[in-house]
């Protein structure tokens, strides 16, 4: 089965530095990818990790374990425009055919000023 | 590129009657997702496409739903008889041809919140 644990709700002020953390359990994983939805959006993607280490994409940074089943995405310099809800979606293997996206159930960061 | 399009953007109708919700990829892509996303349960996959072929559609709940992706650049997703509990923002989602090892990003379109009385 599939099992992606993400905090709910998570609140940080203008300019400060925020960590959202996800572990996830799958039977069969390749790789994670992080997506942001803002209240009556779509999602839209942020970044996706398939190997262990730290990504960095300007403001916003991921990171991936996978012996420990972890991520984390780190922004940086937080904006109004950063309050969304933040999904953490893992990839299943699914060997020669593109894999299967589990989504967690996202983190609602609110920025304040 | 406009982007995936998704119509109606909003559909009130009445427990029994039949939804039909509609989709357009992006030109060029050649898989197809339709996601439901609810408080409850977050965002599911409901079926995806590949070449007009459905792979995976373990996530359809019953057999009231059906999909079909008649062509490469429209997919409906439609339900029969329609209840309460399909109350939900319905999501199309497309990508591009798959390189191989590597993660696909899903490009989506904007939804269609679906509301039955």
């Amino acid at each position: 089965g599939q099992n992606i644990d993400q905090p709910t709700e998570m609140t940080a002020t203008e300019g400060a530095i925020v960590q959202i953390n996800c572990t996830y359990q799958t039977s069969g994983f390749n790789g994670l990818f992080w997506y942001q939805q803002h209240a009556g959006e779509a999602p839209t993607f942020l970044s996706y990790n398939v190997l262990d280490g730290l990504e960095e994409k300007g403001r916003f940074s991921s990171f991936l374990s996978r012996s420990k089943g972890y991520s984390y995405l780190l922004l940086k310099e937080l904006q109004m425009k950063d309050s969304a809800s933040y999904l953490c979606v893992a990839e299943s293997d699914r060997g020669s055919t593109l894999g299967r996206l589990y989504f967690g159930r996202g983190t609602q960061l609110t920025v304040w000023p | 590129d406009a982007g995936v399009i998704q119509s109606p953007r909003h559909e009130v109708t009445e427990m029994g009657q039949e939804v039909t919700l509609r989709c357009k990829p992006i030109s060029g892509h050649d898989y197809l997702f339709w996601y439901r996303q609810t408080m409850m349960r977050g965002l599911e996959l409901l079926i995806y496409f590949n070449n007009n072929v459905p792979i995976d559609d373990s996530g359809m709940p019953e057999d009231r739903f059906s999909a079909k992706m008649p062509n490469a650049s429209f997919s409906t997703l439609k339900i029969q008889p329609s209840e309460p509990r399909d109350s939900a923002v319905y999501f199309c989602a497309s990508s591009p041809p798959w390189a191989g090892g590597l993660g696909n990003e899903q490009f989506f379109g904007p939804g269609t919140r679906l509301t039955v009385l």
